[in-house]
């Protein structure tokens, strides 16, 4: 069954960066996207863009540009998000969710990101 | 950016009830290929959000036919029959149509 596990709660300083992951089990890395979404406290989803593991392709949210890097480790089926420059902006729950043609059929059980000096 | 608007329900909904959420896009999401891309998903209370359908109103895999989302162009509709205490949470729609891929704000739904 397909699976997405995420990597655990994050408690980082203002001005630091941060890397989260997203292990993929159950199917075929490298033929899906994987796409990764905000959802800051209370508030909706925020999508932050796409990495297709099968050559590297990324697209970003012009909004997370210079804030967001994805990349993806084919011979262990992970994703990862690296966040830089870390303001209380960026303190929310990130999720990766598997892009199937744009359905985002699963989903991480998401990470919390706990932006505070 | 395409902007989401969802719409507000009179909450709660008696068990057993229909609920209809709406959602209007700021352009049409309909494509070349004929299709319209619009999703919907349930994010239940401290859970990860769950598709329920795409292009409109194709279910996905395994989400009960008492749900069903239909629309035009700009102006969609979920539908939830008969709803149960499971259906509680918030819903979502979400356009792919055009990047930046964007959602709306959500929409609570409580049962009583």
């Amino acid at each position: 069954q397909v699976q997405l596990q995420q990597s655990g709660a994050e408690l980082v300083k203002p001005g630091s960066s941060v890397k989260i992951s997203c292990k993929a089990s159950g199917y075929t890395f490298t033929s899906y996207d994987m796409h990764w979404i905000k959802q800051q406290p209370g508030n909706g989803l925020e999508w932050i863009g796409w990495i297709y593991p099968g050559n590297g392709n990324t697209k970003y949210n012009q909004k997370f540009n210079g804030k967001a890097t994805l990349t993806a480790d084919k011979s262990s089926s992970t994703a990862y998000m690296q966040l830089s420059s870390l303001t209380s902006e960026d303190s929310a729950v990130y999720f990766c969710a598997r892009g199937n043609n744009y359905l985002f059929d699963y989903w991480g059980q998401g990470v919390m990101v706990t932006v505070s000096s | 950016d395409i902007v989401m608007t969802q719409g507000v329900l009179p909450n709660p909904v008696p068990s057993g009830e229909s609920a209809s959420i709406t959602c209007r896009s700021s352009k049409s999401l309909v494509y070349k290929d004929g299709k319209t891309y619009l999703n919907w998903f349930l994010q239940r209370p401290g859970q990860s959000p769950q598709l329920l359908t795409y292009w409109m109103s194709t279910r996905a895999s395994g989400v009960s036919d008492r749900f069903s989302g239909s629309g035009s162009g700009t102006y969609f509709t979920l539908k939830i029959s008969r709803v149960r205490a499971e259906d509680a949470g918030v819903y979502y729609c979400q356009q792919v149509r055009e990047y930046p891929l964007t959602f709306g704000s959500g929409t609570k739904l409580e049962i009583k």
